[in-house]
Parts: C-alpha cells; sequence; structure tokens
C-alpha cells in the first residue's frame, strides 16, 4: 500500500522559506521508475504543480516558480524535501505530496499540509 | 504553457443523471497524455482516469473519459451521492498542467 504524508509548519512568516518534507512507504525512489513531486492548491482555488525528482535525481520545476523551489531526496529514508524560499501570501495553501507515475499521471496523494503565510 | 480550459465551472444536477464535463487544449496532446482526477471536499484529488479514457485502479465503469488533440470529455453515466465533487482534468505531455475546475453540485 502506497502512502504519503507531508510535514512542515502550519505558518511561515513573509520573506521566510518554507521547508516542507515528504514521508513515503510502499514503493522505493531508489528501484522505481516513479518520480515524487508537489502540487499545491490555494484556498478555493485550482491545482498547481510544483516539482518532482526522480531516482537519478533528475529534477523538473514549475516554470513559473523554479527560482523560488528546490527538491531534494533521501532515498535511505524514503523521504523528498521542498523548499520554497521569499514566501508571500498569495502562496498560502495545501500543499500535496505526490507519485508520478513513470508516464505522467499522478497516481497517489498526500493528505496535504495546509501551510499560511502571515506576519 | 499549455493551457487547460474546463466547462462548465458548475453542474447543476441530480442523483441518477448523466454527467459531461469537458477540457480543451490550447494546444494538441500528444498520445492522450491527460488524466482526470475528483476532489471531494476537504479531501486530497484522487486520479480516475489516466491516458485519456483508462480508468484507474478501483474506480467504478460509470466513470469514462474520451477525447483526443485538445478536446477530451470525463462522463459520470449515473450520478451517486459520492460523486458529487470537483473534477480537475490534467495534462502531462509538456510538462504538467491542471484545468481550472468543474463542480459538479446537487440541483
Amino acid at each position: 500500500q502506497v502512502t504519503l504524508r507531508e510535514s512542515g509548519p502550519a505558518l511561515v512568516k513573509p520573506t521566510q522559506t518554507l521547508t516542507l518534507t515528504c514521508a513515503f512507504s510502499g514503493f522505493s525512489l531508489s528501484t522505481t521508475a516513479m518520480s515524487v513531486g508537489w502540487v499545491r492548491q490555494p484556498p478555493g482555488k485550482a491545482l498547481e504543480w510544483l516539482a518532482l525528482i526522480d531516482r537519478d535525481d533528475e529534477k523538473l520545476y514549475s516554470t513559473s516558480l523554479k527560482t523560488r523551489l528546490t527538491i531534494s531526496k533521501d532515498s535511505s529514508k524514503n523521504q523528498v524535501v521542498l523548499t520554497m524560499t521569499n514566501m508571500e501570501p498569495v502562496d498560502t495553501g495545501t500543499y500535496y505530496c505526490i507519485r508520478i507515475h513513470n508516464s505522467g499521471w499522478f497516481d497517489n496523494w498526500g493528505q496535504g499540509a495546509l501551510v499560511t503565510v502571515s506576519s | 504553457e499549455l493551457v487547460l480550459t474546463q466547462s462548465p465551472g458548475t453542474l447543476s444536477l441530480s442523483p441518477g443523471e448523466r454527467a459531461t464535463l469537458s477540457c480543451r487544449a490550447s494546444q494538441s496532446i500528444s498520445s492522450n497524455y491527460l488524466a482526470w482526477y475528483q476532489q471531494r471536499p476537504g479531501q486530497a484529488p484522487r486520479l480516475l482516469v489516466f491516458a485519456g479514457s483508462s480508468r484507474a485502479t478501483g474506480i467504478p465503469d460509470r466513470f469514462s473519459g474520451s477525447g483526443f488533440g485538445t478536446d477530451f470529455t470525463l462522463t459520470i453515466s449515473r450520478l451517486e451521492p459520492e460523486d458529487f465533487a470537483v473534477y480537475y482534468c490534467q495534462q502531462y505531455s509538456k510538462s504538467f498542467t491542471f484545468g481550472g475546475g468543474t463542480k459538479v453540485e446537487i440541483k
């Protein structure tokens, strides 16, 4: 059974850096062709893909946010970490960790972590 | 960027009725690299359909995806109470983008 769980701060101040961790089980990033990534959703709005990392440490980022994002992995711990710099109130929303099938669809989702950006 | 436009924004239907949701792409999506997701209130999205028309594991056969090129459709043949939710299409042909969503609400 595949599970993904996000953890991180619920509140960050403007200009701060957000660090989110995804702990996953039921598969291994070092042996599978799957990738792990992140999607976010502002309250009441649509989904937005952010980043992904694969077993070869190849990384892809959203074009609009790539200067602010860094994704990394610790395959031995089955964890993926996302950092987003210079947080603003518009970055408020739920951040989901996802497993990405090697063909590209998002076949498993974490429960999500709500992050509020406010002073 | 490949933009997806979903219509209608809201669909008001009764249980037992048929729902037809549209997703139109700003350019052709190669190899039908399109997926559909359902998001119930307060829950994470879940995969319904991938590759345009293949149902994900455990998805009832009342859900069906169709289309090619720039026009795709998700059909729910007979709405069950648990189907009232928001539905998103997503393309994975050129990077990843989602549509704005269609809310299926009880009439």
